[in-house]
This record gives C-alpha cells, sequence and structure tokens, in this order.
C-alpha cells in the first residue's frame, strides 16, 4: 500500500525548534519531489516547500512566509523526509502533511499522495 | 505574490450540479489541480492537468479550464460530495506551488 506516515507535532513554545518526519512505504520514494503542506486551525492549505529528487540535486524551494526558518531534507534510504522548523512563532500552528508530488505521466505532478499530517502546536 | 481566486462557499441541492470557479494569472500557461477536503481528513487530489481525473475518483467529477479560470464540475451531487475544494497551481517561474483559499461546498 502507498503510504506517507508524519511524526513529530506536538507542544512547542515559541522560539523552539521542532523537526517532522514523514515516512513512506510502497512506492519509490527516491523517483519522487516531496512537499510540505501545512493547515492552521480552521483555514486553508499553504504550501511549505518542496525537495526535488537526486536527478535535481536535491533541490529546495520554500514559501516567502516560511523561508530562511524551514528546512527540508530527505534521507533516501531511510525513504523519510523530514521538515526542521526553527524560530517558532505562534502563527506556524497547524497541521503539517506532507506531499507525494507524482509523475509526469500518472498525475501531471500532482500531489497524490498524503499523509495523515501531524500536530504543531505553539504556545507558552 | 501569486494568488488563485475561490469562491468561500457554493451550495447546491442533491442531484444537482456544482461549479467551482479558480482564477489565477498564471493560467492558462499552468495546469489547474483540484484537491477534495473532507472535515478531519487529508486532502484527495480528483483533477489533475486541468481535466484529468484519477483512478478511483467518479465520473461526476470532472475540469475544464477557460482563459485565467480553471473550473471543477461536481455533476449529479450526492450527500458524500460535500467538502472543502482547494484550486492549485505552480506560479509561472515553476518555482513553487500555490493553493486557493478554498470553497467549502454545502449540500443542501
Amino acid at each position: 500500500e502507498v503510504q506517507l506516515v508524519e511524526s513529530g507535532g506536538g507542544l512547542v513554545q515559541p522560539g523552539g525548534s521542532l523537526t517532522l518526519s514523514c515516512k513512506a512505504s510502497g512506492f519509490s520514494f527516491s523517483d519522487h519531489y516531496m512537499n510540505w503542506v501545512r493547515q492552521a486551525p480552521g483555514k486553508g492549505l499553504e504550501w511549505v516547500g518542496r525537495t526535488r529528487n537526486k536527478a535535481y540535486g536535491y533541490t529546495t524551494t520554500y514559501a516567502a512566509s516560511v523561508k530562511g526558518r524551514f528546512i527540508i531534507s530527505r534521507d533516501d534510504s531511510k525513504k523519510s523526509l523530514f521538515l526542521q522548523i526553527n524560530s517558532l512563532k505562534t502563527e506556524d500552528t497547524a497541521v503539517y502533511y506532507c506531499a507525494r508530488e507524482g509523475s509526469h505521466d500518472t498525475s501531471g505532478y500532482a500531489f497524490d499522495v498524503w499523509g495523515q499530517g501531524t500536530v504543531v502546536t505553539v504556545s507558552s | 505574490s501569486y494568488e488563485l481566486k475561490q469562491p468561500p462557499s457554493v451550495s447546491v441541492s442533491p442531484g444537482q450540479t456544482a461549479r467551482i470557479t479558480c482564477s489565477g494569472d498564471a493560467f492558462p500557461d499552468q495546469f489547474g489541480y483540484w484537491y477534495q477536503q473532507k472535515s478531519g481528513q487529508a486532502p484527495v487530489l480528483v483533477i489533475y492537468k486541468d481535466t484529468e481525473r484519477p483512478s478511483g475518483i467518479p465520473e461526476r467529477f470532472s475540469g475544464s479550464s477557460s482563459g485565467t479560470t480553471v473550473t471543477l464540475t461536481i455533476s449529479g451531487v450526492q450527500a458524500e460530495d460535500e467538502a472543502d475544494y482547494y484550486c492549485q497551481s505552480p506560479d509561472s517561474n515553476d518555482s513553487s506551488w500555490v493553493f486557493g483559499g478554498g470553497t467549502k461546498l454545502t449540500v443542501l
């Protein structure tokens, strides 16, 4: 079964740091670009950033709202994606999803597989 | 910054047709994508590349594109279609992804 499972969320104080993980199974993780998307309580989806695959140098891009504080990385040997969040703010409170970017042939690079999300709460 | 604009809400009765629009300056140069999110669940892809439907998505879901607007159409709406729907596209430089603000579909 194709699956993504996030972990690492929790309650964190403002100014703190947190690393989220996303474990993939059931597909060739190393072939795919991978993304993080977040959703604040009662709000819409917000794209956070993406890492390309090895063929494209594992390059990363970020939304302007998180650039400089968020770091996306991956370990293809462990089929895992990571999101390091630094200098946490109350407005970072959200459900964080990892999502697979599909291939051109099957889904035209759409986000075709999503995890169930992990909740990050930033509060003192 | 690049934005995608959707109506906040659409309401239809069961069996009717629901149309949800999404406008953005990157269309039609970029493709549009649509996701369904039911309460408390992760999003699910329902339309990709403007008009394509993933396997497992009912035929009543369809997509179209005209100028700077992409549209999700749900024909013969069912109660189970009540959800939030989000459009998505890359920006014009292909450097980032953008989601629309979401449309809440209510089945009366």
